[in-house]
């Protein structure tokens, strides 16, 4: 069960917010997110395992909805070197495997 | 330095023609996973290993085939029974069979099948 994110593509001016979401039909355990520049390998962010927890990473943070089975990566005061594809994957309860979103395009423009 | 190396870079196939891509990490890491990544697309689990002599399929392994007859190495062999395998491949590892770990990538392989 692949997760969805939302949106597909976003532009941000340096300075600005974002937020990407990740949702899933199924019970989950975990969200992970990643960072990919183009053509290169994707970057850890951070986990969030089953019971809300939220983290955060330099200027990135992120929350975990039980109920609703969402996540959230919350991008603040953007800058340029955050520009690039944002993926969730997602681990369900009792699953085995991690599964990707599709990716978040962020681009954040000077 | 510890990481993940993926050789070649860039790969070229003719159609019919089975081609390995090859996968080594010096983390000591357990699991280690192979995705299959397309234009637009997220990753894709081909095939995953938790620990040496054993694999399991992923959500694509048809055409595909895998050997981990060491920790450190895991090469995924891409068959000619694999209808469209243009692609970007990566390689992962986590310290820990399991997924409550960060996956740390390799900086992937670009097949291209003339």
């Amino acid at each position: 069960q692949q997760p969805v994110q939302s949106p597909q593509a976003v532009i941000l001016r340096e300075g600005e917010d974002a937020v990407i979401n990740c949702s899933s039909s199924k019970a989950l355990y975990s969200v992970h997110w990643y960072r990919q520049k183009h053509g290169e390998a994707p970057v850890f962010l951070m986990i969030l395992l089953k019971g809300g927890e939220q983290k955060g990473h330099e200027k990135i943070s992120a929350s975990f909805n039980e109920k609703k089975q969402q996540s959230s990566l919350y991008l603040t005061a953007s800058q340029l070197s955050y520009s690039g594809t944002y993926f969730c994957g997602t681990v369900m309860e009792y699953g085995n495997k991690l599964v990707f979103g599709a990716g978040t395009i962020l681009r954040v423009k000077s | 330095d510890g990481g993940i190396t993926q050789s070649p870079k860039y790969l070229f196939r003719k159609e019919g023609q089975n081609v390995t891509l090859s996968c080594e990490q010096n983390l000591n890491h357990d699991a280690m996973y192979w995705y299959r990544q397309d234009p637009g697309q997220g990753l894709r689990l081909i095939y995953y290993s938790q620990i040496v002599n054993d694999f399991q399929k992923g959500d694509i392994a048809e055409g595909y085939s895998v050997s981990r007859e060491k920790k450190e190495s895991f090469p995924l062999t891409v068959t000619s029974a694999q209808k469209n395998p243009t692609a970007f491949y990566l390689c992962a590892s986590t310290p820990l069979a399991g997924l409550y770990n960060e996956q740390f990538f390799g900086p992937g392989t670009r097949l291209t099948v003339l």
